[in-house]
């Protein structure tokens, strides 16, 4: 079975430009979840979709947003690019992405850099 | 403010010795924890998780201890190998206001000497 796939896997972009990013879950999953890793913040979670509809969020500001298609596919996208955008943002799927037993399953991230 | 804590950025030790991994959290509502290991340009992966009405759970050299009375957790790994070198992330779960929570902690860098 295919893992998660994220694509690009490095960006580089400049302050006030937007970005879209893409995940390919694990074929069967159908919760997406998104998260920003930064040396200093660790692991935090944007947000995670699940058939099509986004079920949680957490504290980013509206720049960050997301979506989930048919096929549980996902794009993230950010706008109005600032430099401390610039992080590790990793995808995960899950089945159903609730219940305790649930394991995420991450992608190797995307590396967007701000200049 | 901060839900999870890895105090510790960083943790240096032997080979064939004990690697003790901490966590802390603040959240009365966590009733699951998860250890995800990450290894550089990878994504993290699970590594051994422990439900609230555990104490301990082991899996081979790694074993998770939970503390609920102190919100403590912590990760063993006996003998350390090289190849177990990564940063872990602490993860707590819990539900609050019917939304289901995973937070995670800053991470620990767990770098094991030959």
């Amino acid at each position: 079975k295919a893992g998660v796939t994220q694509t690009p896997r490095y960006l580089i972009k400049t302050r006030g430009q937007q970005v879209t990013l893409s995940c390919s879950p694990i074929s069967g999953h159908r919760s997406v979840s998104w998260y920003q890793q930064t040396p200093g913040q660790g692991l935090q979670f944007l947000f995670e979709y699940f058939s099509e509809t986004q079920r949680n969020k957490g504290n980013f500001p509206g720049r960050f947003s997301g979506r989930q298609f048919s096929n549980s596919r996902s794009e993230m996208n950010v706008s109005t690019l600032e430099l401390g955008d610039s992080a590790l943002y990793l995808c995960a799927s899950s089945l159903e992405g609730g219940g305790y037993n649930e394991k995420l399953f991450f992608g190797s991230g995307t590396q967007l850099s701000v200049l | 403010d901060q839900q999870v804590k890895q105090n510790s950025p960083s943790l240096s030790v032997q080979e064939g010795r004990i690697s003790i991994l901490n966590c802390d959290y603040t959240n009365s509502m966590f009733d699951y924890f998860l250890w995800y290991k990450k290894y550089p340009a990878e994504g993290p992966t699970f590594l051994i998780s422990i439900s609230s009405i555990k104490d301990k759970n082991e899996d081979g050299r790694f074993t998770v201890f939970l503390n609920k009375s102190a919100k403590h957790l912590s990760l063993h790994i006996v003998p350390s190998q090289p190849g177990d070198s990564a940063v872990y992330f602490c993860a707590c779960k819990g539900t609050q206001g019917g939304s289901e929570k995973l937070v995670f902690g800053k991470g620990t860098k767990l770098t094991v000497n030959p």
